[in-house]
């Protein structure tokens, strides 16, 4: 069982904005610890869209953004387009459980 | 450019042993961390261990910590992850990822049947 809980999924029409939320326990989003957040598509690796909760590596577009604040993080994507449609995690870490390294379970975009 | 190479999709049978060969390339190998994140189909991500090059130091998940082995050979820039005693329920695809708090670059995946 994830302790990074995240929606199963959520939508939004092209253009709009859609929230993707990931809620955690106190001991490692809300002890500081970074989150990651990557975007899937199917039968392809995930690849690596924000770090250290709100960083775009190099090619990633500024309509994909996130913040952090407590316990719970979120990724926000504006203008939405037919290619967001994915499955996107969030990631973080916490040496205290049962392995450092957490993932969420996903949330499936569907763009309508 | 940095790359990091899986090795071929594998059957096996319940009980057996699997060994999953991940080669970087375009970086100096024993600088980051190797992790090792498995996904059954349909399902989301799950963190296995890591390991790091330089020191030979690992970190495993406890759900799989006393069935996995994570190593690596510096002298070939590849790592290798080991799952003994499979079940149905591994059948999923295994990646290796680099990175030590959040993860670059990925493997294409390694598909693992355990099937009878």
């Amino acid at each position: 069982q994830s302790v990074l809980t995240q929606p199963p999924s959520v939508s939004g029409a092209p253009g709009q904005r859609v929230i993707i939320s990931c809620t955690a326990s106190s001991s490692n989003i809300g002890a500081g610890s970074g989150v990651q957040w990557y975007q899937q598509f199917p039968g392809t690796a995930p690849k690596l869209l924000i770090y250290a909760s709100n960083n775009r590596p190099s090619g990633v577009p500024d309509r994909f953004s996130a913040s952090k604040s407590g316990t719970s993080a979120s990724l926000a994507i504006t203008g939405l387009q037919a290619e967001d449609e994915a499955f996107y995690y969030c990631q973080s870490y916490d040496s205290t459980l049962s392995g450092p390294v957490l993932f969420g379970g996903g949330t499936k975009l569907t763009v309508l | 450019q940095v790359q990091l190479v899986q090795s071929g999709a594998e059957v096996k049978k319940p009980g057996a042993s699997v060994k999953v060969s991940c080669k970087a390339s375009g970086y100096a190998f024993p600088a980051f961390d190797i992790h090792w994140v498995r996904q059954a189909s349909g399902q989301g991500l799950e963190w296995m261990g890591s390991l790091t090059p330089d020191r030979d130091n690992t970190a495993y998940s406890q759900k799989f910590q006393d069935r996995v082995t994570i190593s690596s050979d510096i002298s070939i820039d590849t790592a290798y992850m080991e799952l003994s005693s499979l079940t149905f329920e591994d059948t999923a695809v295994y990646y290796c990822a680099r990175g030590t708090y959040y993860f670059s670059y990925w493997g294409q995946g390694t598909l693992v049947t355990v099937s009878s």
